[in-house]
């Protein structure tokens, strides 16, 4: 079955130091990837995609993440971490050529940066 | 417009009662998907629309849950006869010709008391 982990539940993490959020997927195929976040009571937003070529992908609010083909994975990451990326994040596949365009989710990761 | 609307932000019903969420894409989107996030979960699909064919229903959790876009735009979710495991926040994203870009809406908190 084609699935995304985040391993992580929740990830706490002080103001100022790297971050990363974790995602692996079991798809098959060459999927698309996205990663999300949600801010309490509102929907979520389009963080990055990683969809070909440069396997490092910038995105919104200075993250990035890196595409790891051998290892299934596509783990969020930003340098420097602000109280204000508080939020829930959200890791997304959609298999290549797969069922109509539909991504899966994972279960989402809680990101606490303490000041 | 400008983004995905959803409407009302906010629903309480009685078990047993009927409730229709609607969706309002963005304009031009030809694709609208309905997802349900419960909580403590990740977003769970329920349908998808992709222009004029049949909608993907494979994720709809029971015949209570009907959905429907009219004239390719606004979409219409239906679930009949609440439970209050249907309690969770509905949401409803959109997507563009080049089909990367998906956009959610702000959602739809339902609470079946």
């Amino acid at each position: 079955a084609q699935s995304v982990a985040q391993p992580e539940d929740q990830v706490n993490v002080a103001e100022g130091n790297p971050l990363t959020v974790k995602c692996t997927y079991s798809v098959s195929g060459n999927p698309y990837l996205f990663w999300y976040v949600q801010y309490p009571n509102r929907g979520l937003q389009f963080l990055l995609k990683y969809i070909t070529g440069d396997n490092l992908v910038k995105g919104s609010y200075g993250f990035e993440a890196e595409f790891n083909k051998s290892q299934t994975s596509f783990h969020l990451k930003k340098p420097s971490a602000l109280v204000s990326d508080s939020a829930l994040y959200f890791c997304a596949v959609r298999p290549y050529g797969g069922s109509q365009g539909n991504l899966i989710f994972g279960k989402g990761t809680k990101l606490s940066v303490k000041p | 417009g400008a983004g995905v609307s959803q409407s009302p932000s906010n629903k309480v019903t009685e078990k047993g009662k009927d409730v229709e969420l609607r969706c309002d894409p963005i304009s031009g989107h030809t694709a609208l998907y309905w997802y349900r996030q419960s909580l403590g979960q990740g977003l769970e699909f329920l349908i998808y629309f992709q222009g004029n064919s049949a909608p993907d229903k494979s994720g709809l959790p029971s015949d209570r849950f009907s959905a429907e876009r009219t004239g390719g735009s606004v979409s219409t979710l239906t679930i009949q006869r609440t439970q209050q495991e249907d309690s969770a926040v509905y949401l409803c994203a959109s997507l563009g010709q080049n089909n990367y870009g998906y956009t959610f809406g702000s959602g739809t908190r339902l609470t079946v008391v």
